[in-house]
């Protein structure tokens, strides 16, 4: 089975903080994402990378920062923290098929985020 | 751009059937997923369609027509754990978003004893 794990379930921090968000998977996928969801706007892309130390803008990448140093691990960083990024962070991870189709995406169990 | 469109709410009894509309527009489309999630968790993978027609799997068929750009999830025999938000994203294939998926807002579906 795919594993995607998030660092915490849940973290409280405070405006201006400077936070990191840590996603580790454990079946070699090329491709690593972050999204942020909240209540009536769906799933958000803020990052996404498709091999070590590549990294590509989604829709909403302000605020944010990525971190891919090794295959397994994509980091979201939050330079500055602010109320507005309150939210429920989820990573996701996925595979290059033959003929350079992409599988589906696995899900880590989220993080959620409140920022004070 | 890219526009997914699926109805934000939709209710349905125990043991009925329900059908989950979702229409896209999008430029190199390459695909189109189901997920389902439960409250407070991960998206999961449910289907996954690329061709016209139905695809089963079990009380769950998704079908897609990409002249229309449409796709339904079709929930058979409804069971009370069948509550969730069901997730419609298409996938692009196409120059920088090589890979990406698009996500709808969901449905949340809410099935009444």
């Amino acid at each position: 089975d795919v594993k995607v794990t998030q660092s915490s379930r849940y973290l409280v921090k405070r405006t201006g903080e400077k936070v990191f968000l840590e996603c580790v998977q454990d079946m070699d996928h090329e491709n690593m994402f972050w999204y942020r969801q909240d209540p009536g706007l769906g799933l958000r892309l803020i990052y996404f990378s498709y091999d070590v130390k590549m990294k590509e803008k989604g829709d909403i990448p302000e605020g944010y920062s990525v971190s891919r140093e090794k295959k397994e691990r994509f980091s979201l960083i939050l330079e500055s923290a602010s109320t507005n990024q309150t939210s429920m962070y989820l990573c996701a991870s996925s595979l290059w098929l033959a003929g350079g189709a992409q599988e589906t995406q696995y899900f880590g169990p989220g993080t959620r985020l409140l920022v004070l | 751009g890219q526009n997914i469109d699926q109805p934000t709410e939709m209710t349905a009894t125990e043991g009925a059937i329900v059908q989950i509309n979702c229409t896209y527009q999008t430029s190199g489309f390459n695909g189109l997923f189901w997920y389902q999630q439960h409250a407070g968790e991960a998206p999961t993978f449910l289907s996954y369609n690329v061709l016209d027609g139905l695809e089963e799997k079990g009380r769950f068929s998704s079908f897609l027509s990409r002249s229309k750009g449409y796709s339904y999830l079709l929930l058979k025999e409804l069971q009370m754990k069948d509550s969730a938000s069901y997730l419609c994203a298409v996938r692009n294939d196409r120059g920088s978003t090589l890979g990406r998926l698009y996500f709808g807002r969901g449905t949340q579906l809410t099935v009444w004893p």
